[in-house]
């Protein structure tokens, strides 16, 4: 079945390294990745997207790499930030009959520390 | 330009009871999406709402049932609540009624069943 998931529920981090959140998925016919940053109380945020005919995708300080042979996917956070502390859901959508259904993983606790 | 809003931010039933959420969607998107959120998981797919139609649904029973407005505003209604039904529900809104758009959420409405 379509599932969405993460290695490591949490990753401890200083500030100023590099951070990378990984994620595998096991539909293979999913065409549309995106990853979300969710704060305390708040709604989930976008971050990035990645279509499936890309390999990489870069945005401010953040990066999506796309490995569709293993069905993997991660964000690379660059110099991060105490600010960058959140849970962090990949998503994915299957595209076709699935509409704008995203099945999101279960998430990844980054914590910043200064 | 204005985000997705939702209200209202907390509501407290009792089982059996019936409970509407609404959402406005942000400006410019013509679709809604619904999803349930537990404590420490994911967002779970409830349905998405295109053109004042249902337009795809996860697997939740029919007592969750939605409306889309002319202006695309959205409600979520869930009847005769359980206890397990306690948890963040989120409206997300995007462009265009397909696949491969980013949704954007709204901080969502934390629903707690006495």
């Amino acid at each position: 079945g379509e599932s969405v998931g993460l290695h490591l529920p949490t990753l401890s981090v200083q500030e100023g390294d590099n951070s990378i959140i990984n994620c595998a998925y096991s539909n293979s016919a999913s065409d549309y990745f995106i990853w979300y940053k969710q704060e305390s109380g708040k709604g989930p945020q976008f971050i990035i997207d990645i279509r499936s005919n890309m390999d990489k995708r870069q945005g401010q300080r953040v990066t999506v790499l796309l490995n569709k042979t293993v069905k993997h996917l991660s964000l690379q956070i660059a110099a991060t930030q105490p600010g960058d502390s959140a849970v962090y859901f990949c998503a994915e959508n299957a595209g076709g009959t699935s509409y704008g259904k995203l099945t999101f993983g279960q998430g990844t606790i980054l914590t910043v520390h200064p | 330009e204005t985000g997705v809003t939702q209200s209202p931010t907390h509501l407290i039933k009792t089982r059996g009871q019936q409970v509407t959420l609404r959402c406005s969607s942000q400006s410019g998107h013509n679709t809604v999406s619904w999803y349930q959120q537990a404590l420490g998981q994911g967002p779970q797919f409830i349905f998405q709402y295109y053109r004042e139609e249902e337009n795809g649904r996860g697997n939740f029973p029919p007592r969750f049932s939605g409306l889309q407005f002319p202006n695309y505003s959205s409600e979520l209604n869930v009847n005769a609540l359980e206890l397990d039904d306690s948890a963040l529900y989120l409206c997300a809104s995007s462009m265009a009624g397909g696949s491969n758009q980013p949704q954007h959420f709204g901080d969502g409405t934390r629903l707690s069943i006495l």
